[in-house]
């Protein structure tokens, strides 16, 4: 099973509806997570980080962690079109002290 | 003010030519990384400083060599460069391994 696995997409949703992703992760032992969004192009910006179960709102974005079923997910309310790029998950990997990076879901946004 | 920057952004080489790619934070982190960014966008940890000390050496080849100065700065010289080294590579910086990282603009690697 791979580390960060995410799904590559491209994700489409609707302008103003809720586009949700998706991360799994495999040590069990994970204790930091985190989700970036990057535009094509440009180099990852970190949206969120949550290091503990249940949920983490930030303006129109919200986190949540699940470690007994190893997920973590990232929720985009009123999505807007500038909202369209690549979002990365990202989870420490606690046997080897670092952080390893899903390969990214790409989110399109319809207009 | 940037707040990791890196120099260049773009660089074009032939094969087998040598070249450095520099990196600076003013965010007064402690930890410091190289990633590699391929053209399936797959982002992977090179190396990792930590107060100047290398903590992460991932399975790179022996032509990467990392150097870091002082906990600022952490630059990247490649020997002998080949096509696969066709890369974007992205320095990064950290307040401690397991905090939020921050990324500079990255350097698009294009060898000939």
């Amino acid at each position: 099973q791979k580390e960060v696995e995410q799904n590559s997409g491209p994700l489409s949703v609707p302008e103003g509806a809720i586009a949700s992703l998706n991360c799994t992760y495999s040590d069990r032992g994970s204790q930091s997570f985190f989700w970036y969004r990057q535009y094509s192009g440009k180099s990852p910006e970190l949206i969120m980080s949550i290091y503990s179960n249940g949920d983490k709102e930030d303006g129109r974005f919200t986190a949540q962690l699940n470690k007994a079923s190893q997920y973590v997910s990232l929720l985009i309310r009123d999505s807007q079109p500038s909202d369209s790029a690549t979002y990365l998950c990202a989870v420490n990997v606690n046997r080897d002290d670092k952080i390893i990076f899903g390969k990214g879901t790409r989110l399109h946004i319809l207009p | 003010d940037t707040a990791v920057s890196q120099t260049p952004k773009y660089l074009v080489t032939q094969m087998g030519n040598d070249k450095s790619i520099k990196c600076e934070q003013n965010l007064g982190h402690d930890t410091m990384y190289w990633y590699k960014q391929d053209s399936k966008k797959f982002l992977k940890i090179m190396f990792s400083y930590n107060n100047k000390e290398l903590i992460i050496n991932e399975t790179v080849p022996n032509r990467f060599s990392p150097k870091s100065p002082d906990k600022a700065h952490l630059n990247l010289h490649i020997n002998s460069l080949e096509l696969g080294d066709s890369a974007v590579y992205f320095c990064a910086s950290s307040q401690d391994r397991l905090y939020e990282q921050y990324f500079g603009p990255g350097t698009r690697l294009t060898v000939t």
